[in-house]
């Protein structure tokens, strides 16, 4: 079975600054999506940005990017230029590729850590 | 395009009473899903419906039930409340890609808060 693993219950950072969140996860599949998703006080859940392990580039999206290592199953966040905006909850979730025929064990289905609280100082 | 809708988004129950939570989509999305989301854990799957017709259990269904409905709605059923119950509870969707594989995100609801006391 699957597991992601988030060590950071808490991080803060000031504001215009940089910070980094970790994510590892396990598994024994070769193919699958990694997800990081963002939850503020309104409780809705934000796709920040995903990464395809078949893909070797790192993801990257505005001030977001990722740190993909594959081998050793981690997957970090970086946040570059922090807002006050982006002070939430960040979850980082994993996602088996599984294609074909709608089947059981064909889910979609996501696993989520158990989430890191950042808290943007002014 | 309201994206992913659940109502409601507040419920009080006490425990025994039945309820029923509503979930539906105007993105002619395939698969659907319920999760729980408790105090410093992530979110766990309840069910999913991988397509319409069909629906299965996920990490944590006991107490619960689905229908899916049609292919915009999925609905999560709890027929006996307890207080082991009281989470806030998101709805989920997402498409299929080519051949039937599972490529894209799955958008959320804005969630349901239940209170069981």
């Amino acid at each position: 079975a699957q597991t992601v693993t988030q060590s950071q219950p808490e991080m803060s950072v000031q504001e215009a600054e940089t910070v980094t969140l970790s994510c590892t996860y396990d598994t024994s599949e070769n193919n699958y999506y990694l997800f990081w998703y963002k939850q503020p006080p309104s409780r809705q859940m934000i796709l920040v940005i995903r990464q395809e392990a078949y893909k070797q580039q790192n993801a990257t999206e505005n001030r977001f990017s990722v740190n993909f290592q594959k081998a050793a199953k981690s997957f970090s966040l970086k946040i570059s230029d922090s807002q006050l905006g982006d002070t939430a909850m960040y979850f980082c979730a994993f996602m088996k590729h599984v294609g074909g025929p709608v089947r059981s064990s064909n889910t979609g289905k996501l696993i989520f850590g158990q989430g890191t609280t950042l808290q943007v100082k002014p | 395009n309201a994206g992913v809708t659940q109502t409601p988004k507040f419920q009080v129950l006490k425990t025994g009473q039945s309820m029923t939570l509503q979930c539906a989509q105007d993105m002619n999305h395939n698969s659907m899903y319920w999760y729980r989301q408790d105090p410093g854990m992530g979110l766990r799957l309840i069910y999913y419906s991988a397509s319409e017709g069909t629906t299965d259990k996920g990490e944590v269904p006991n107490g619960y039930n689905v229908s899916r409905l049609n292919k915009r709605e999925f609905s999560l059923r709890l027929e006996s409340a307890a207080p082991s119950q009281t989470s806030v509870y998101f709805c989920a969707s997402t498409r299929r890609g080519v051949r039937g594989a599972f490529t894209d995100t799955q958008y959320f609801g804005p969630g349901t808060r239940l209170t069981v006391l």
